[in-house]
């Protein structure tokens, strides 16, 4: 069946630690991928994303992912976690042979930064 | 331009009672999504719209729920005789046509039916 996956449900990351967080995808194509971030009673916010060309995508607030075409995954890293990066971080994809253009999203992964 | 504005931002109703939600979208934006989002999930997929035509529902979108976009512009979305399991955050959300470009999202309305 068609999904995204984010195993994690819940990280915590010390502050200044690095991070990754895991993004699986099973669709018979390459979708496009998107990393949105939602911070409490905020909206959701596009963090970086990827259509084609360079795996390794560079966002904003010193995010990047990298695309594993091998492994169907998209992960979101951070070298130095800040404590504002606490928030809830989801995958999402639109399919590449699909006509609707609507974001498929992940269950998210929540993010705590320890002191 | 202020963004993608939903209004109300919190909306308490009995079960039974019908409600109504707007989405203004980023002005030059034509595409007009809605999600529904619980919690502990990511948002799942409502309804979409490029300018006033509604061009995809998901099997989410009961009867009791209808959306419009008239002129093309802003977007309601009703719920009639809601029900406990319509407790949810509805965002919308606008682009510009094409696959792959950014979806701009609101704040959202948090919907409790009591």
């Amino acid at each position: 069946a068609q999904s995204v996956t984010q195993p994690d449900i819940h990280i915590t990351v010390s502050e200044g630690a690095s991070l990754e967080l895991r993004c699986n995808y099973s669709y018979g194509a390459t979708p496009y991928l998107f990393w949105y971030v939602q911070s409490p009673g905020q909206g959701l916010q596009l963090l970086l994303k990827y259509f084609s060309g360079d795996t390794l995508v560079q966002g904003i607030k010193g995010f990047e992912a990298e695309f594993k075409r091998s492994q169907s995954s998209f992960n979101l890293r951070k070298p130095s976690v800040h404590w504002s990066d606490a928030a809830e971080y989801f995958c999402a994809v639109v399919p590449a042979n699909q006509a609707g253009t609507a974001l498929i999203f992940g269950k998210g992964t929540t993010l705590s930064v320890s002191s | 331009d202020t963004g993608v504005s939903q209004d109300p931002r919190h909306k308490i109703t009995k079960r039974g009672q019908n409600v109504t939600f707007r989405c203004d979208p980023i002005s030059e934006h034509n595409r007009l999504y809605w999600y529904r989002q619980t919690l502990g999930q990511g948002p799942e997929f409502l309804t979409y719209f490029q300018n006033e035509a509604q061009l995809e529902k998901s099997r989410l979108l009961s009867d009791r729920f209808s959306a419009e976009r008239p002129k093309g512009s802003f977007s309601t979305l009703e719920i009639q005789r809601t029900e406990q399991g319509d407790s949810a955050m509805y965002l919308c959300a606008s682009s510009l046509t094409g696959r792959g470009t950014e979806a701009f999202f609101g704040q959202g309305t948090r919907l409790t039916v009591v």
